[in-house]
């Protein structure tokens, strides 16, 4: 069965600093991969996603970034963090092809700006 | 352009009471519409989908979606409410291709469950 990690579940950085968050697919083959940020009191904004190994695109321009060095295995960057930048970042996959729309979501990760 | 409104940003029902949580939507193009629920701290999961066929779709725990051209809805309900269904609902409408399918999601709305 397929699996989606991410890490870490929670982390507290202040502003400037860098970010990297990570997420892993496990159990399928070439998905389309998902950033999607989700601010308090919001719904869900697409920050990039990408069909293959190094193919991003963003959707909102910002300080983040994306990269794809891997087939099942996207990441979430910043050279230096805004407190704006605080929120619930969630990774999600979907099957090319199949079940348009759906998305199979990993358990997140907590950002905290100081 | 494709877009997604729910109706209320807190529904509030007592155990065993119907649960209906309206969304509603606009679409140039035949939709495929979603909910996706998401408990406290964690990920979104997919609860069901409406692509083409029956208007009426069956999900999981109980749940249930009518789609509705005429009155561009898709609300969601359930018989009788749980305790363990508290937590946030997300309605979404999807374009695109199959290869590059964009999803859009409705800005959610939180069911509090009372005993």
């Amino acid at each position: 069965s397929q699996t989606i990690h991410q890490w870490p579940a929670t982390l507290v950085q202040p502003v400037g600093s860098p970010l990297s968050l990570e997420c892993t697919v496990e159990g399928t083959s070439n998905p389309n991969l998902y950033w999607y940020r989700q601010a308090a009191g919001r719904g869900l904004q697409l920050l990039f996603y990408s069909v293959g190994i190094g193919q991003i695109s963003s959707e909102v321009p910002q300080n983040l970034s994306a990269s794809r060095p891997q087939d099942r295995q996207f990441i979430l960057s910043s050279k230096k963090l805004l407190l704006s930048d605080s929120g619930f970042y969630l990774c999600a996959w979907s099957v090319r092809d199949v079940w348009r729309g759906a998305r199979f979501f990993g358990p997140g990760t907590r950002l905290t700006v100081l | 352009a494709q877009s997604v409104t729910q109706l209320g940003s807190h529904v509030s029902v007592s155990e065993g009471a119907l649960v209906l949580l309206r969304c509603n939507y606009s679409s140039s193009v035949p939709p495929y519409l979603f909910w996706y629920v998401q408990y406290p701290n964690q990920g979104l999961q997919l609860l069901l989908k409406y692509t083409t066929g029956a208007t009426l779709v069956k999900g999981i725990n109980g749940f249930e979606a009518e789609f509705k051209k005429s009155e561009t809805s898709f609300h969601l309900t359930k018989p009788s409410a749980h305790m363990s269904d508290a937590a946030e609902y997300f309605c979404a409408v999807s374009y695109g291709s199959y290869n590059t399918d964009k999803l859009i999601f409705g800005t959610g709305t939180r069911l509090q469950v009372f005993p």
